[in-house]
């Protein structure tokens, strides 16, 4: 059965504080691993899609890379603004998504 | 681009009534969406898969009966809450599958 496993649970962060959050997954063939951002009350923000071990891709202060059993977000120099809950998730060969339970990042000034 | 919309944003009902939510896909044709229910802190939880032209596919544990859901276009799909009662009150989101998968904002469905 597919699992998918963030941590931690939550984190907080002084401004310009980086840090990295974690995703580990057991998954029989992966199609994708995708990280979202999601605020209080909204729905998830599509960040990014990782496929293959080796693979980084960046945006503004956040960085993901993907392993064969995990996925990193680093967040470098974090505003108040990155505070949100990332989602991370894995698809399966139907395109459905499993996602973990998130992290909750809340960054202080 | 990928903007995904959900109509109502918000719905307080009476139990025992039925009501229907929106996901429309804006600016792309999603041949295939999804719809979501998420409780408070809590990740999302997938409910079915629906399939434009076919009926929808739902996940185990999940009444298709009471989750009606309809792919009527490459734009729209809805899902009805059939007698809805105080414990489907919840957090249902939708989103429409282009290369990745694109998220409406959400509906917030409070049934007294």
């Amino acid at each position: 059965e597919d699992q998918v496993t963030q941590s931690p649970e939550a984190l907080r962060l002084q401004e310009g504080e980086s840090s990295s959050l974690n995703c580990s997954y057991t998954v029989s063939g992966l199609r994708g691993l995708f990280w979202y951002r999601q605020d209080p009350g909204k729905g998830p923000e599509f960040l990014f899609t990782l496929y293959s071990a080796g693979e980084e891709k960046e945006k503004e202060r956040l960085k993901a890379t993907l392993t064969k059993k995990e996925s990193f977000l680093h967040i470098t120099a974090p505003k108040p603004e990155d505070s949100a809950t990332y989602l991370c998730a894995v698809a399966d060969s139907w395109g459905k998504l499993q996602f973990g339970a998130g992290t909750q990042v809340v960054v202080t000034p | 681009g990928a903007v995904v919309s959900q109509h109502p944003s918000w719905v307080i009902c009476k139990s025992g009534t039925s009501v229907k939510i929106e996901c429309r896909s804006l600016d792309f044709q999603a041949t295939t969406m999804f719809w979501y229910r998420q409780f408070p802190k809590q990740s999302l939880m997938l409910m079915a898969t629906s399939n434009e032209g076919s009926k929808a596919t739902y996940e185990q544990g999940v009444e298709k009966d009471k989750f009606l859901i309809n792919h009527a276009s490459l734009t729209l799909s809805t899902l009805t809450v059939t007698s809805a009662h105080p414990e489907d009150s919840s957090f249902y989101i939708c989103s429409a599958a282009a290369r990745e998968q694109y998220f409406g904002p959400g509906t917030r469905l409070t049934v007294t």
